[in-house]
């Protein structure tokens, strides 16, 4: 069965370095999303995206990320210059559709020290 | 702007018992709505989702939720708990019409016991 897959499962970093956290949606998929979960809390839209243009953001995506999509099959969420508070789970989704379901992938662990 | 709110952030029911699970959602048109789980160290899988058809709808792992309008419930059950059930629970809107995100509650874990 097809899948969502995320790269690093886990990544350390150290504030004020940039990360760039990758996704490979399914394959046939043409909405793609990135979501982040702070431990203990629930999951956060940041970001979807479509016909390589965002379509949707939310206030917690600001000018230190931003999403990309360079090769047709990976799909990227960069952030900048780390913060503390940027430590979180982030999921990467996809789907078929605008109003199907989406499939998320086993989300990156980021710890910015 | 829509919203979900799951009542109770931890549930434990003894195995062999009935789950349940509520959510209530804020719209202002009718939504989509959706039941992920998410395992310890794992992402999150759709457990069902009402799109406007069928009120009752049955998702994975014996699980089922019905759409009340009327009390703006999408509440998650399961006749049975299984161990194997214990995970984190998270009831999500999608208003209809848009290229449109999820919008999470804050999630019930769910404890299973002997």
């Amino acid at each position: 069965e097809p899948e969502v897959t995320q790269t690093p499962s886990h990544q350390v970093t150290q504030m004020g370095q940039e990360v760039i956290l990758r996704c490979v949606p399914i394959s046939n998929h043409l909405y793609f999303y990135w979501y982040r979960q702070i431990l203990g809390q629930k999951v956060e839209f940041l970001v979807s995206f479509y016909n390589n243009e965002i379509s949707e953001k939310s206030e917690i995506f600001d000018d230190q990320f931003s999403v990309e999509r360079p090769d047709g099959s990976n799909f990227t969420l960069k952030i900048r210059s780390t913060k503390l508070e940027d430590s979180a789970m982030y999921f990467c989704a996809s789907s078929p559709g605008d109003l199907g379901e989406q499939y998320f992938g086993p989300g990156t662990r980021l710890t910015v020290t | 702007a829509q919203s979900v709110t799951q009542l109770g952030s931890h549930v434990s029911v003894s195995e062999g018992a009935l789950v349940l699970l509520r959510c209530n959602y804020s719209s202002s048109v009718p939504p989509y709505l959706f039941w992920y789980v998410q395992y310890p160290n794992q992402g999150l899988q759709l457990l069902l989702k009402y799109t406007s058809a069928a009120t009752l709808v049955k998702g994975i792992n014996g699980f089922e939720a019905e759409f009340k309008k009327s009390e703006t419930s999408f509440h998650l059950t399961k006749p049975s708990a299984h161990m194997s059930d214990a995970a984190e629970y998270f009831c999500a809107v999608r208003q209809t019409g848009t290229a449109s995100k999820l919008t999470f509650g804050t999630g019930t874990r769910l404890q299973v016991t002997l």
